[in-house]
């Protein structure tokens, strides 16, 4: 079946750092990845996502490039901020062709605390 | 508009009783999905339902746990005999299809304590 490993966590950084957390997949045909986020006392949200190889999901700075060769979907941005604190999780939607078409299969989620 | 809401926010039960939880999606979305959130891990699907198709039921953990919908509102899952393994927050999302990279939105969860 499908499955998402996201890097262990918790990460800390200091504002402006550089932010990377890794995700890498397991799923037949051509799933579509997404990360979402979860800041503290809020429900989860969708951060960006990505259809097909190749495609970059962006918003409010963060990026993430769906990477069929290496089946990764690695979020990164470039200068974190206090209020980027959250967990953050990784997950992908099975493609049509699969039994796992319509659900999202999350990664264990990264907690990511920024210090001023 | 209105998002997903799910009531009640929380709940606390002896081992042995039945709960159920309920879910209301956003008003037009076809789509709806529960998941189970444990402390420290990631989400578990557990249901989904698509229009009048037949629910996809493969993550439900055991014979205890049922869900329903009514046409395209309010859902419903029931936990009966439950255990303290149970203990967990359910999340309830909706999207507008479950065809295709449709965003899920997501409720803000119960979280059910067995004691």
């Amino acid at each position: 079946g499908n499955s998402v490993t996201q890097m262990e966590g918790p990460v800390t950084l200091s504002e402006e750092a550089f932010l990377t957390i890794n995700c890498t997949y397991t799923a037949t045909g051509y799933p579509s990845l997404f990360w979402y986020v979860q800041y503290p006392g809020e429900g989860l949200q969708l951060l960006l996502k990505a259809t097909k190889a190749d495609d970059k999901g962006s918003n409010k700075g963060f990026e993430a490039t769906y990477r069929k060769e290496t089946t990764s979907f690695h979020l990164e941005k470039g200068s974190v901020q206090v209020s980027d604190s959250a967990v953050y999780f990784c997950a992908l939607k099975g493609d049509a062709g699969g039994t796992s078409y319509g659900k999202l299969t999350f990664g264990q989620g990264t907690i990511l605390t920024v210090h001023p | 508009g209105a998002g997903v809401s799910q009531s009640p926010s929380n709940k606390v039960t002896e081992k042995g009783k039945d709960v159920e939880l309920r879910c209301d999606p956003i008003s037009g979305h076809t789509a709806l999905y529960w998941y189970r959130q444990r402390l420290g891990q990631g989400l578990e699907f557990l249901i989904y339902f698509q229009g009048n198709s037949a629910p996809d039921k493969s993550g439900l953990p055991s014979d205890r746990f049922s869900a329903e919908r009514t046409g395209e509102s309010v859902s419903t899952l029931t936990i009966q005999r439950t255990q303290q393994e149970d203990s967990a927050v359910y999340l309830c999302a909706s999207s507008s299809r479950g065809t295709g990279a449709y965003e899920q939105y997501f409720g803000p969860g119960t979280r059910l304590t067995v004691t």
